[in-house]
């Protein structure tokens, strides 16, 4: 298996564009996670899913944040608008889901908003 | 969760052991402790997980004090590439509930 992929791995943009991250989990695995890291707040976790269901999302920082899991191979991270103070390492990982697992994790994007 | 502490950052010799400590002195009976770490630029890593007993893999051993308060993550012979920022967690393992709120961590400097 190639592992967690996300994509862009880089994206810059200007504010106030609407930006779409991409994630495709481990196939079999059966919970994703979106993680966001800056400098001054480290490690957040944003969302999580289940079997393709929103778990978790308290860690969401605005209404310009969407996450969406149509499927069980694809999850979307949107923003829209977007502003500067959201730039930052957005990550992706999975697992299998039993509550022991470990994660894996993607390679992540680091996102710019100028 | 409960809650860890670790030390901000350590130094260890190339091939020495490098045994970074962590505190969770309120955990539960039915939490366990995992280690993940984060090398420069990348995702974070699996490591090592374990609920009383200690545990050893191919990367570390884990050591589990006997009423749990505390835990220590052992490299057995460290090398450049294990520098990296490691993370103490304690969580509750649950069926479909594999979340994972990460601390400061450790930030851990292999020396040559």
């Amino acid at each position: 298996d190639a592992g967690v992929i996300q994509s862009p791995r880089h994206e810059v943009t200007e504010m106030g564009q609407e930006v779409t991250l991409r994630c495709k989990p481990i196939s079999g695995h059966n919970s994703l996670f979106w993680y966001r890291q800056t400098m001054m707040r480290g490690l957040e976790l944003l969302i999580y899913f289940n079997n393709n269901v929103p778990i978790d999302d308290s860690g969401m920082p605005e209404d310009r944040f969407s996450a969406k899991m149509p499927n069980a191979s694809f999850s979307t991270l949107k923003i829209q608008p977007s502003e500067p103070r959201d730039s930052a390492v957005y990550f992706c990982a999975s697992s299998f889901g039993t509550g022991r697992d470990e994660q894996f994790f993607g390679p992540g994007t680091r996102l710019t908003v100028l | 969760d409960a809650k860890t502490t670790q030390p901000t950052s350590m130094d260890c010799a190339e091939g020495r052991a490098a045994n970074l400590p962590c505190n969770h002195s309120t955990i539960s009976g039915n939490e366990y402790v995992y280690w993940y770490r984060q090398i420069h630029s990348q995702g974070p890593q699996y490591i090592i997980h374990g609920l009383k007993n200690n545990e050893t893999n191919e990367m570390a051993s884990l050591i589990i004090t006997e009423d749990r308060k505390s835990s220590t993550l052992i490299l057995p012979h460290a090398t450049l590439r294990d520098t990296a920022v490691y993370y103490c967690i304690v969580r509750v393992a649950q069926l479909g509930d594999d979340k994972i709120i990460f601390g400061k961590g450790t930030r851990l400097h292999i020396l040559p």
